[in-house]
């Protein structure tokens, strides 16, 4: 699986938009874009998904680059429970799926 | 309620003894897997499952044990053979097939040696 790359902190106000960034430089067409948070002492969540086109959920956005090589989690309007820390996976389809979580973004929402 | 569930929440072992992680879920999933946590650090996976009655080693097994008897349950072993092992324990599962392969987490063990 292609590996990538994540700052690892952020900041965002309550209310405003958090746009988070990944670099997968090296994925593959067959790969797809995972995204995952966790809140402190707590197991990672689901966040959402995606291949090529943008995709929007009840939790978040995600805005795929047209040669795939980065995204973008956007969290529409931040709150104070969104502060975790934001994991960035690839994968292929099908076949053995062993994810793996590098140390991710660690988002904080101030008020 | 349909998830995943470990137990104990916090655990505590003595040196040399061995204890037992449990990790059960009712997704009827065919894929679980054990991971480790440390302070500021990512999952380390140690053990993974794909299916009842196989399991294979991830990339920090030394020292830790696992069993897949039933579908639904995978319980981690860490054993005195394991000599740092105070960290926060995650157990996660998966359909295991196809493209939509999400994992869902439990809520985590958090084991202390006395």
């Amino acid at each position: 699986d292609a590996k990538t790359t994540q700052p690892p902190s952020m900041d965002c106000a309550e209310g405003r938009a958090a746009n988070l960034p990944c670099n997968h430089s090296t994925i593959s067409g067959n790969e797809y874009v995972y995204w995952y948070r966790q809140i402190h002492s707590q197991g990672p969540q689901y966040i959402i998904h995606g291949l090529k086109n943008n995709e929007t959920n009840e939790m978040a956005s995600l805005i795929i680059t047209e040669d795939r090589k980065s995204s973008t989690l956007i969290l529409p309007h931040a709150t104070l429970r969104d502060t975790a820390v934001y994991y960035c996976i690839v994968r292929t389809s099908g076949g053995s799926y062993i994810p793996t979580f590098g140390r991710g973004t660690s988002l904080i929402v101030h008020p | 309620d349909g998830g995943i569930t470990q137990s104990p929440k916090y655990l505590f072992r003595k040196e040399g003894q061995n204890v037992t992680l449990s990790c059960e879920q009712n997704l009827n999933h065919d894929a679980m897997y054990w991971y480790r946590q440390d302070p500021g650090q990512g999952l380390r996976l140690i053990y993974y499952s794909q299916i009842v009655n196989d399991f294979q080693k991830g990339d920090i097994a030394e020292g830790y044990s696992v069993s897949r008897e039933k579908k639904e349950s995978f319980p981690l072993t860490v054993t005195s053979a394991q000599k740092n092992p105070t960290a926060f324990y995650l157990c996660a599962s998966s359909p295991g097939h196809l493209a939509k392969n999400i994992q869902y987490f439990g809520a985590g063990t958090r084991l202390s040696v006395l």
